[in-house]
């Protein structure tokens, strides 16, 4: 199975603030994409799908560039309660069935009050 | 998306017993994964269950250390057998979503001492 690499961070942010990571892909042949979120001590809990076009939702944005193999998510006005580990995850399995996934390790995201 | 309880949460094992992990599904579904978070890492795949048939294991897992019970099409169970320390994980059971997504349990927290 191809390997997903996200930056571990943390990223201490500003509430308020912006911010963007990416994760990159090593298998041109994955289907689709998706960001998760974990909190410490909790399980992963699915955030957004990523699809070809970009898509949003709220303050949370996900872009996908098939070209150069990396995913983005970027949250606007950051909150307190977006402190957490972002899971990139892409599946590899041409069916797009769960068994497919790969997980990256996450990115830690630190909000500062 | 289903409702996935697993059982237990947290155990704190000697070396050299078995612990069994349960995971209840409020729905009936085809496939149930199971994973294993190590500290510090991404989420593996250890094998998919089935209903019906034996359990599928990935690279690195056999039957004999890690048997899967499935038998409905709403529950499973993992057990982790002769556990050394390197055993102390999070275990997480999961469901697929109708993009090809995980939905997870809670996850159980072990310990092998």
């Amino acid at each position: 199975r191809k390997e997903v690499e996200q930056d571990p961070g943390p990223f201490n942010v500003p509430e308020g603030a912006t911010v963007a990571f990416n994760c990159t892909y090593s298998n041109s042949a994955s289907q689709s994409f998706f960001w998760y979120r974990q909190d410490c001590r909790k399980e992963p809990k699915l955030l957004m799908s990523v699809y070809s076009s970009g898509n949003e939702d709220g303050r949370f944005t996900a872009q996908l560039n098939r070209a150069s193999q990396y995913i983005s998510l970027l949250i606007r006005d950051s909150k307190l309660s977006d402190s957490a580990t972002y899971l990139c995850v892409v599946n590899t399995d041409s069916g797009g069935g769960a068994d497919g996934l790969t997980f990256g390790k996450g990115t830690h995201l630190i909000i500062q009050p | 998306s289903a409702v996935i309880s697993q059982k237990p949460s947290r155990d704190i094992c000697q070396r050299g017993t078995s612990l069994t992990i349960q995971c209840q599904v409020d729905s009936q579904v085809t496939m149930m994964f199971w994973y294993r978070q190590q500290p510090g890492q991404s989420l593996t795949l250890i094998a998919t269950a089935n209903q019906g048939s034996e359990a599928t294991y990935e690279s690195g897992f056999v039957i004999d250390k890690f048997p899967i019970s499935r038998p409905n099409l709403t529950f499973s169970t993992l057990t982790v057998s002769n556990m050394s320390p390197e055993d102390s994980s999070i275990y997480l059971c999961s469901v697929e979503g109708a993009g090809g997504e995980a939905f997870f349990g809670q996850g159980t927290r072990l310990t092998v001492v």
